[in-house]
Parts: structure tokens; C-alpha cells; sequence
């Protein structure tokens, strides 16, 4: 079982907007950053978002994050069908000195 | 363009020993902190281990932690990971991944390589 709490599953169809939760707790997202990974099959995650809610280059800005209090979102708008992929949240616990991910949420966009 | 490159990935008995390389291109590694990340089959991702920069400090997730030990040498831009008592449990695709400028956001990998098979079996 993950430290990081994701919905093992979210759909949508081509062009709606979809969100991924990603819950924790204050030993983690609640006082440190949050990172979202995308994992198309096959291939090894990339970075979406860092710092919350920052992209980095190359990402567009289709892709968004937020946090409040102990949990984070993860927002696709203007779903393709390349975005069916595992996507997972991530953050630093100070108080274990370790990184935790998610257990992952797998995007089918239908 | 960021380049990892792992390697050293195979079959390996349980209790046994294996060590796994990185080959890191086209950026600074000396300034980077690095990362092992591993997945297993069918599975989500498990962090594994994070060096600094500098390789002053080294963390573990508790999984491994007596077990596994990373290093790094900046004057060949390579990471390691010498993997002891490995079990069946450990096997999963490895891959690094670079972490912060220094000292940053450890959460944040914004480069992986392509990953490295390790099998555990008898």
C-alpha cells in the first residue's frame, strides 16, 4: 500500500478535462513539494509537474497541478488519446528522509 | 540533451550480488543529486536510494536500506548501486533519475534513462 493515495483509474473522452488526486499527509505533500510523473507503456516516467505546479519546458500547458492542505491535483484539459498513461504524484518526507510515490492512476481516455 | 544510460541488470540468484551503473552525458553531473527508482513488473514506482551532489549524504527507502548502497563518481559521471542479499522481492526494472541543482526539491526527477532489468530467481 502506497504513502501517496491515487484513484487506480480515471477515464474521460477526447477533449473533455479530467483530474487526479493524489492524497496525503502532513508529513509530506502537507509540507514539502509535489512532483507528477507520466509513464507512457513501455517507456520510463517523465516530469509534468514539479514544485506543485510548475512545468517544466516541452510540457503543455494543457497539464496542470495543484495543492491544498495535505492533498494534490493533477489536470489534463483537451484529453488525447496520447495521454492514456500511468500517472503518479510524488514528494519528499523530511521526517524518513525518502521520496514516496503514489500507487499510480492509469488514464484511459475513451 | 540530459543522457542516463544504466546498465548491469540480469538474472541473479537469491542472496546474491549485483551492481548496477549509470552513465550520465550532457550536463553537469557533479552539480546534481541522483536517484535510483525501481518498478517492478506490473507495479508502481518505488523509490529507491538518492545520493547528493557531492555524495556526502545518501538516504534509503527502508526496503533496502543494509542492503544496497549508492555511490557516485563525479570524475567519470557515473552513478552506482551495489545491490547485497538480494531477494526475489528486489526484482524490477531500475532506472536513475536526476534530482535538484544541489540541494532542491528531492521529489523532483527531471531526467530518467531507459532502465535496467533485475531478475531474482533461483
Amino acid at each position: 500500500q502506497s504513502v501517496l493515495t491515487q484513484p487506480p483509474s480515471v477515464s474521460a473522452a477526447p477533449g473533455q478535462k479530467v483530474t487526479i488526486s493524489c492524497s496525503g499527509s502532513s508529513s509530506h505533500i502537507g509540507n514539502n513539494f509535489v512532483s507528477w510523473y507520466q509513464q507512457l507503456p513501455g517507456t520510463a516516467p517523465k516530469l509534468l509537474i514539479y514544485d506543485n505546479n510548475k512545468r517544466p519546458s516541452g510540457i503543455p500547458d494543457r497539464f496542470s497541478g495543484s495543492k491544498s492542505g495535505t492533498s494534490a491535483t493533477l489536470g489534463i484539459t483537451g484529453l488525447q488519446t496520447g495521454d492514456e498513461a500511468d500517472y503518479y504524484c510524488g514528494a519528499w518526507v523530511s521526517s524518513l528522509s525518502a521520496v514516496v510515490f503514489g500507487g499510480g492512476t492509469k488514464l484511459t481516455v475513451l | 540533451q540530459v543522457h542516463l544510460v544504466e546498465s548491469g541488470g540480469g538474472v541473479v540468484q537469491p542472496g546474491r550480488s549485483l551492481r548496477l551503473s549509470c552513465a550520465a552525458s550532457a550536463f553537469i553531473f557533479s552539480g546534481y543529486a541522483m536517484h535510483w527508482v525501481r518498478q517492478a513488473p506490473g507495479k508502481g514506482l518505488e523509490w529507491v536510494a538518492l545520493i547528493s551532489y557531492d555524495g556526502s549524504k545518501k538516504y534509503y527507502a527502508d526496503s533496502v536500506k543494509g542492503r544496497f548502497t549508492i555511490s557516485r563518481d563525479n570524475s567519470k559521471n557515473a552513478l552506482y548501486v551495489q545491490m547485497n542479499s538480494l531477494r526475489v522481492e528486489d526484482s524490477a526494472v531500475y532506472y536513475c533519475a536526476r534530482g535538484p541543482l544541489y540541494y532542491g526539491d528531492y521529489s523532483r526527477f527531471d531526467s530518467w534513462g531507459q532502465g535496467t532489468l533485475v531478475t531474482v530467481s533461483s
